[in-house]
C-alpha cells in the first residue's frame, strides 16, 4: 500500500519565520508535488519534481521553494512566512508511467500569525 | 489555459435521492479526467477517473467531449457518500488540475 507521510498534521508559525513541511513517500515514485488546498479554490499547484534534483514551478510558486535530494523526500520551503500562506498543504506523488494516478498525503495545517 | 469548472460548491440532498456532481472543462488536446474525493478527516483519494470506465461505489462518470463534460453521478445518494468531491484533468507532464471542489452532503 502507497504511503505518503508529512510530517506535521498541525503547524503555528510567526509571520517572518522559515519553515519547512516534508514529505516522504515509500513506493520510489519519480513525480512529487505540493499543492496548496483553500475553500473555494481547489487545490493549486505549488512545485512539482520530477527525479531528484529536479524541480518545476507550478501555477503559484511566489513565496516558496522546493528541494529534493533524495527520490523518497520532497521539501517545501516557505523563506519567510505571511499570513496569506495559511493554508492546507498538501504532498503527492505518482510514478512515471501515465497510466497510474497520484497518492495525497495526509495534509498539513499551516497557520501563519 | 487548461481550466476545470465545478460549479456548485455545496450540493444538499436526501438519503436516497440521485446525485450529479457536475464538472466542465477546457483542454486543447485528449483530456484525461479523474474524480478524488476527501471525506471527513481523511486523505484526498481517488475516486474514479474516465479512462477506467469502472463505478466506484456507485458512482459513474462518463466524459462528453461534445460538451466538455464529466460530470459524477449516482442513482441513490447514501449518508456515507458526504465529502468533499473534486475534478481534475491531468495535463502534460502528469501535473493535475483540480476544480474549486463541490461539497456533498446527504441528509437522512
Amino acid at each position: 500500500d502507497v504511503k505518503v507521510t508529512q510530517s506535521s498534521r498541525y503547524l503555528v508559525k510567526r509571520t517572518g519565520e522559515k519553515v519547512f513541511l516534508e514529505c516522504v513517500q515509500d513506493m520510489d515514485h519519480e513525480n512529487m508535488f505540493w499543492y496548496r488546498q483553500d475553500p473555494g479554490l481547489g487545490l493549486r499547484l505549488i512545485y512539482f519534481s520530477y527525479d531528484v534534483k529536479m524541480k518545476e514551478k507550478g501555477d503559484i510558486p511566489e513565496g516558496y521553494s522546493v528541494s529534493r535530494e533524495k527520490k523518497e523526500r520532497f521539501s517545501l520551503i516557505l523563506e519567510s512566512a505571511s499570513t496569506n500562506q495559511t493554508s492546507m498543504y498538501l504532498c503527492a506523488s505518482s510514478p512515471h508511467d501515465k497510466s497510474l494516478y497520484e497518492y495525497f498525503g495526509p495534509g498539513t495545517r499551516l497557520t501563519v500569525t | 489555459a487548461q481550466r476545470v469548472t465545478q460549479p456548485e460548491k455545496l450540493l444538499s440532498v436526501f438519503k436516497g435521492a440521485p446525485v450529479e456532481l457536475k464538472c466542465n472543462y477546457s483542454y486543447s488536446g485528449s483530456p484525461e479526467l479523474f474524480w478524488y474525493v476527501q471525506y471527513s478527516r481523511q486523505r484526498l483519494q481517488l475516486l474514479l477517473r474516465h479512462i477506467s470506465r469502472e463505478s466506484i461505489k456507485g458512482f459513474t462518470a462518463d466524459l462528453n467531449k461534445g460538451e466538455t463534460s464529466f460530470h459524477l453521478k449516482k442513482p441513490f445518494a447514501q449518508e456515507e457518500d458526504s465529502a468533499m468531491y473534486y475534478c481534475a484533468l491531468k495535463e502534460y507532464g502528469n501535473k493535475l488540475v483540480f476544480g474549486a471542489g463541490t461539497i456533498l452532503r446527504v441528509k437522512s
